[in-house]
């Protein structure tokens, strides 16, 4: 199962809007991924956060490690269609052995 | 630079029988994860080899194990086969296990 909560499961976007999803834990963690993996490819690496309360931006994307480093977010400014796919938060922590666990994922779609 | 190689990249075998996927790293690279994953249950760990050595493991039967070679080339091997082993198998590569993990495109078994 999964160790971290993510949310939302899906959503739905209009080109142009803003978007937010989060991730979330009872466990402390000393790094977040994020990851977007488009059908048929493997997770292609977005943003990685490495300190409590880092803001790291990649071009629209702007994630940022939760000052009680138990959660992170993932902000999509001006949304385009090819930001459609899903998207998952990973993390590191010592309570799992320092393994990669991941989320559930955001399944991103275009409304029509 | 060349990207996380994963061959072949589908497969299709019948219950019972054993299976080994390749997975190739970032040139540089000396880590290499396994996860699997599935609609029900996402990405899930499988294990990591580092230099030679498994470092870290999941919780996956011992029908699954794994190797790395000397040139950080890594392989994974199923013995009889189950129909719940059907998933997208995916290796990631980075050049420590703390860096962030960079992933190939998968191998998509299915299980008759």
């Amino acid at each position: 199962g999964q160790q971290l909560n993510q949310s939302p499961q899906s959503m739905f976007i209009q080109e142009g809007e803003d978007v937010s999803m989060n991730c979330t834990s009872s466990s402390i963690f000393n790094t977040w991924l994020w990851y977007k993996q488009d059908p048929g490819e493997g997770p292609v690496l977005l943003i990685a956060l490495y300190k409590a309360g880092e803001l790291t931006s990649n071009g629209r994307l702007t994630a940022q490690f939760g000052i009680t480093r138990k959660d992170s977010f993932l902000n999509i400014s001006a949304s385009i269609p090819s930001d459609v796919g899903i998207y998952f938060c990973a993390g590191r922590t010592m309570e799992y052995g320092n393994k990669l666990v991941f989320g559930a994922g955001t399944i991103l779609r275009v409304k029509s | 630079k060349a990207g996380v190689t994963q061959t072949p990249r589908y497969l299709i075998k019948t219950r019972g029988q054993q299976v080994t996927l390749s997975c190739s790293p970032i040139s540089g690279h000396r880590s290499v994860s396994w996860y699997q994953q599935t609609p029900g249950q996402g990405l899930q760990f499988l294990f990591e080899y580092f230099s030679e050595t498994q470092r870290n493991k999941g919780n996956f039967p011992g029908r699954f194990s794994g190797r790395q070679f000397s040139n950080s080339r890594s392989e994974m091997n199923v013995s009889t086969l189950e129909l719940g082993d059907s998933a997208l198998y995916l290796c990631a590569s980075s050049s420590d296990g703390d860096q962030p993990q960079h992933f190939g495109d998968g191998t998509r078994l299915s299980i008759l």
